[in-house]
């Protein structure tokens, strides 16, 4: 059974940081794109990240290029998100899914339950 | 950047109708296109990809059709479990992945 579990989401100040987790099993970690998805309190989805198999190669949505850095540890079977210059929008859910197959263009097949991030003075 | 527009907004059905939900991409999407379906306080659940393909353990009630920029997701016979709501996604042009806006599908 495939399983994700995002941790590490907290309530922080603007212009702080953290780092978020999440925890693959039930499947080859390493075969898979990864992404970061995020949804505020009551709104929609929005993509923020995506990271290739290898993680050779990472994307981002404008709203955080430069300020997150998406990562992975095949080794570990385990995804990150790294936050830094925190804004109030960027206060949500944020999930980390599975991608179908090692490539980009493959649906987001599984997600975990998601961990809120505050951001809040 | 392609722009996903869910309509209606909101949808009131009863048990046992039919539901059919439109998407439209502003540029083309292929077939591309991901429907899930989000229950208050879980996470998104694939349903469709490939704009027609059911993924794993979807109920054959669940249908997906379209290519390009309009796209439909029918729900022959609702089940009180099917109330939620439902976005689309298009996986053809990125980054970034956009979604669209979510239908509401309630009693």
């Amino acid at each position: 059974e495939v399983q994700l579990v995002e941790s590490g989401g907290v309530e922080v100040q603007p212009g702080g940081s953290l780092r978020l987790s999440c925890a693959a099993s039930g499947f080859t970690f390493g075969d898979y794109a990864m992404h970061w998805v995020r949804q505020a309190p009551g709104k929609g989805l929005e993509w923020v990240s995506l990271i290739a198999w290898n993680g050779g190669s990472t994307y981002y949505a404008d709203s955080v290029k430069g300020r997150f850095t998406i990562s992975r540890d095949n080794s570990k079977n385990s995804l990150y998100l790294q936050l830094n210059s925190l804004r109030a929008e960027d206060t949500a859910y944020y999930y980390c899914a599975k991608g179908r197959t090692n490539s980009g263009w493959s649906a987001f097949e599984y997600w975990g339950q998601g961990t809120l991030v505050t951001v809040s003075s | 950047e392609i722009v996903m527009t869910q309509s209606p907004a909101t949808l009131s059905v009863s048990p046992g109708e039919r539901a059919t939900l439109s998407c439209r991409a502003s540029e083309t999407a292929s077939s591309n296109l991901a429907w899930f379906q989000q229950k208050p306080g879980q996470a998104p659940r694939l349903l469709i990809y490939s704009a027609s393909i059911r993924a794993t353990g979807v109920p054959a009630r669940f249908s997906g059709s379209g290519f390009g920029t309009e796209f439909t997701l029918t729900i022959s016979s609702l089940q009180s479990e099917d109330f939620a709501v439902y976005y689309c996604q298009q996986y053809n042009n990125w980054p970034p992945y956009t979604f669209g806006q979510g239908t509401r599908l309630e009693i």
